[in-house]
């Protein structure tokens, strides 16, 4: 029964670019939601998706950031135009449902050069 | 003893002691909460968690407790052991749907 699977596990972007990352939940599981992590700090909340449908995006950027959950495939954090400042890593986690227990993935180490 | 070094506060321990990380929460209304584990360079592994309903709730060698009245919530970990290096996260769900608040983490550092 694989956890929570997320790729890559290391991306490098220059500013400009765009960063693609991917996450599979546990199978089961319909929630997805994204974390981020500056070094030394918690985990700053994201995104909460269910298939197709995006429930809570309260805490990303309202510019150059979006969240996919389609019916088919694995969830999808895009950033574009990256910047120094996005630098972090990026936590996908998945649950059964709401106001469950949150299993969370090994993470997406975003460098931007 | 524990400290607050330049961003995280940090728990040494030895080997066999008895451990106890502190977390204040800050919404009356949070009625759910976990503790999660994260070593380096991984992602928060899921300790134990508490509804607000209980007080105390034990696990394998942890204990997790909540206060609602001061609103704070605590981990024992017993017999610590090194593999229990890590940061330690609260985190809090405040009603309605699933999105998890995750304070700023205590480091505990076990020596043999």
């Amino acid at each position: 029964n694989a956890g929570v699977m997320q790729n890559p596990r290391h991306l490098v972007r220059r500013r400009g670019q765009e960063a693609r990352l991917r996450c599979s939940p546990m199978k089961g599981h319909s929630h997805v939601y994204w974390y981020r992590q500056l070094p030394e700090e918690g985990l700053k909340f994201m995104v909460y998706l269910q298939k197709e449908n995006i429930i809570d995006e309260s805490g990303m950027p309202k510019e150059r950031f979006s969240a996919e959950f389609p019916k088919e495939g694995p969830s999808i954090l895009r950033i574009q135009q990256v910047v120094r400042g996005d630098s972090a890593a990026y936590f996908c986690a998945s649950s059964t449902g709401d106001r469950e227990k949150l299993f969370f993935g090994s993470g997406t180490q975003l460098s931007v050069l | 003893g524990e400290s607050v070094g330049l961003h995280l506060p940090t728990l040494s321990v030895q080997e066999g002691d008895n451990s106890i990380i502190n977390c204040a929460y800050s919404n009356s209304a949070s009625d759910y909460f976990i503790w999660y584990k994260q070593e380096s360079g991984k992602g928060p592994q899921f300790i134990i968690d508490i509804r607000s309903n209980m007080d105390k709730r034990q696990g394998q060698r942890v204990t997790v407790l909540l206060n609602k009245t001061v609103k704070h919530l605590s981990l024992q970990i017993a017999a610590t052991q090194p593999g229990d290096s890590a940061v330690y996260f609260c985190a809090e769900n405040i009603g309605g749907y699933s999105t998890l608040t995750f304070g700023k983490g205590t480091m505990l550092l076990v020596s043999p």
